[in-house]
């Protein structure tokens, strides 16, 4: 079964407003998450990622946000620019896995100009 | 929902031995498979992708004899490093997708081999 979920398949945003995509996962002994993205016929490309021992993490636009009682991140972009249109992926990591990868499914972005 | 594996999750070798990776979709059937080599600042990099029953296309600048994919089955796709030195050394990932991937299908990725060549 999925251990890393993202729900919503797609996303349409406003360009210059926020744009914000969710994640979940199940398993309680992921400690690193990562966010990438990705766009047609290209391997997805790392954007930005949080520990567990952190709840936020900044990178100019982007943001992630990391709530581990409700096993739960976000990442936040703004405001959000038609470039940002793409593919995201979710990740997780454990020390204990090897830091083996569990990805989401993706959701996918448009920022209509 | 769907899941693809990859066995091993990790393998230690020798330089010059080959090592075969395998990835397999286990709930639904894989019309295409991508394998990915993960880069510095954890950039996953496309190097090829094979549809079942014909020949991988290879991206550019990716050894097509160094690095053999074979996609027998409809859930199963392998990747060999023939020969394999230190460099070679990286983490492996592959995807798997029930349409062509490209066309907005969702694409559902395995949890990546990692490989130490001694």
């Amino acid at each position: 079964d999925q251990q890393v979920k993202q729900n919503s398949p797609s996303l349409s945003v406003q360009e210059g407003r926020i744009s914000i995509l969710n994640c979940d996962y199940t398993n309680s002994m992921f400690d690193y998450f990562l966010w990438y993205k990705k766009y047609p016929a290209e391997g997805p490309t790392f954007l930005i990622s949080i520990s567990s021992i952190k709840d936020k993490n900044e990178d100019g636009r982007f943001t992630v946000f990391l709530n581990k009682s409700a096993k739960h991140l976000s990442l936040h972009i703004v405001p959000s620019q038609p470039g940002d249109s793409a593919v995201y992926f979710c990740a997780a990591s454990a020390v204990r896995y090897f830091n083996q990868f569990y990805f989401g499914t993706g959701t996918s972005l448009t920022v209509i100009p | 929902g769907a899941v693809v594996s990859q066995h091993p999750s990790w393998v230690i070798c020798k330089s010059g031995t080959s090592v075969k990776i395998e990835c397999r979709s286990l709930d639904f059937q894989a019309t295409t498979m991508f394998w990915y080599r993960q880069f510095p600042k954890q950039s996953l990099m496309l190097m090829a992708t094979s549809n079942e029953g014909s020949k991988a296309t290879y991206e550019q600048g990716v050894e097509k004899d160094k690095f053999l994919i074979n996609h027998a089955s409809l859930t199963l796709s392998t990747l060999t490093v023939t020969s394999a030195h230190p460099e070679d050394s990286s983490f492996y990932i592959c995807s798997a997708s029930s349409g062509t991937g490209f066309g907005g299908e969702t694409q559902y990725f395995g949890p990546g081999t990692r490989l130490l060549v001694l």
